[in-house]
């Protein structure tokens, strides 16, 4: 079946822009996750959400960064203002719910200038 | 406390051999622990995962190794291809309502022919 897609799979903005950043998870997945990845490191957590419950922000890194999930299925992230240090894969994975494996997309870059 | 520590950062392994990488973590709540294999340019894809209460998991050439008391847990790659030459990473979810995964840094493996 379809995995995760995301969209677009590469974004060059300038610095200042806003972006909006898409997922479509698996059909079906109600847990939702978007994690960030910067050159050589790990992976960054920044938003979940799980069903109709409040999403957890947690890991947003700045008042700059907000996700929405409409109808419990698409997603967007948004960086409004982008800075240099928000250069990184951005990365959206989705699970059956909190205690199932997650699945990840193939990513989008941005790269702010 | 919510730090996974992977080690190696970079791995290299003859044909035929045995890749081994660690990851450490502190928060006992932890109850899922999952490896991730990534090639570049690509998401992170679930090699193979284990909850705390299994020592050891094996599917394949991939095997978990979990030592509760010691707060460990490994990969070893039986019978290394190069094939297997991509970035791998340990992670950890929180218990109760976390749904995030927390990640280690990655490890670069590469298989020499």
């Amino acid at each position: 079946g379809a995995g995760v897609s995301q969209s677009p799979s590469n974004k060059v903005t300038e610095k200042g822009k806003d972006v909006e950043l898409r997922c479509d998870p698996i059909s079906g997945h109600t847990a939702l996750y978007w994690y960030r990845q910067s050159l050589g490191q790990g992976l960054e957590f920044l938003i979940y959400f799980q069903g109709n419950s409040a999403p957890d922000k947690s890991g947003l890194p700045s008042d700059r960064f907000s996700a929405e999930r409409t109808g419990g299925s698409v997603s967007t992230l948004t960086i409004q203002r982008t800075q240099q240090e928000d250069s990184a894969v951005y990365l959206c994975a989705s699970s059956f719910n909190r205690a199932y494996e997650q699945y990840f997309g193939p990513g989008t870059r941005l790269t702010v200038t | 406390q919510q730090q996974v520590k992977q080690s190696p950062q970079s791995l290299i392994v003859q044909k035929g051999g045995i890749s081994i990488i660690n990851c450490a973590y502190e928060n006992t709540a932890f109850d899922y622990f999952p490896w991730y294999q990534q090639f570049p340019g690509k998401g992170p894809a679930l090699l193979i995962a284990i909850r705390p209460d299994v020592s050891e998991k094996k599917e394949g050439r991939f095997t978990i190794s979990f030592n509760k008391s010691a707060k460990q847990f490994s990969l070893h790659i039986m019978d290394s291809q190069p094939g297997d030459s991509a970035t791998y990473f340990c992670a950890a979810r929180g218990g109760g309502s976390q749904g995030n995964l927390i990640f280690g840094k990655g490890t670069k493996l590469s298989v020499k022919p």
